[in-house]
């Protein structure tokens, strides 16, 4: 199975921070990675798609790059509504493995 | 618009099964594969299989292999995930979500609202 390893595991910021998670594939995946975001009790959203597409609808402060093993998430000014936790997923391979998670709280 | 609704929560003793749905609408229901996630209290996301509503074939992973079963009704646009021998380690949110069948792989861009299982004596 193919091991996804997200850092920081939480992290506290502010209102307009630039904001970066990471994601590492324990093997290659190519482009074949998706970025979630998870508010409290509420059901995960797709955020981005192949590392670095933008889910239509979603704000252009979201970002995503990477290919291969390494992978970011970038939120370029944080919002209030972006306080949540944020999932990285596989979908080169099955199973479907997912981050621990990242969770980012307001400072 | 896309919408995937899934049945109401459930309590269930150990040893029991519990059986999910989830009813799609706004979209072409065989277009699209249907995945079963699930998240334990406080716990990050687990997947769990999948099925393909046009074949009915299912895949899961290997931790449930003998333990889950997913099926589907065309007629109604719903897919079931039902587990059985539950403990109280299968206390979870479970969730749905789609895949498109044309574009796979590809993420899960829809999920469903999520039913709570709680295992319980």
């Amino acid at each position: 199975d193919i091991q996804m390893t997200q850092s920081p595991s939480s992290l506290s910021a502010s209102v307009r921070d630039r904001v970066t998670i990471t994601c590492r594939a324990s093997q290659g995946i190519g482009i074949w990675l998706a970025w979630y975001q998870q508010k409290p009790e509420k059901a995960p959203k797709s955020l981005i798609y192949a590392a670095s597409t933008l889910q239509s609808g979603v704000p252009s402060r979201f970002s995503g790059s990477g290919s291969g093993t390494h992978f970011t998430l970038t939120i370029s000014s944080l919002q209030p509504e972006d306080f949540a936790t944020y999932y990285c997923q596989q979908y080169s391979s099955y199973p479907r493995t997912f981050g621990q998670g990242t969770k980012v709280e307001i400072k | 618009q896309v919408q995937l609704v899934q049945s109401g929560a459930e309590v269930k003793k150990p040893g029991a099964s519990v059986k999910v749905s989830c009813k799609a609408s706004g979209y072409t229901f065989s277009g699209y594969h249907v995945h079963w996630v699930r998240q334990a209290p406080g716990q990050g996301l687990e997947w769990m299989g999948w099925i393909n509503p046009k074949s009915g074939g299912a895949t899961y992973a290997q931790k449930f292999q003998g333990r889950v079963t997913m099926t589907r009704d065309t007629s109604i646009s719903t897919a079931y995930m039902e587990l059985s021998r539950l403990t109280s380690d299968d206390t979870a949110v479970y969730y749905c979500a789609r895949e498109d069948l044309v574009a796979v792989p590809a993420e899960f861009d829809y999920w469903g609202q999520g039913t709570l299982v709680t295992v319980s004596s």
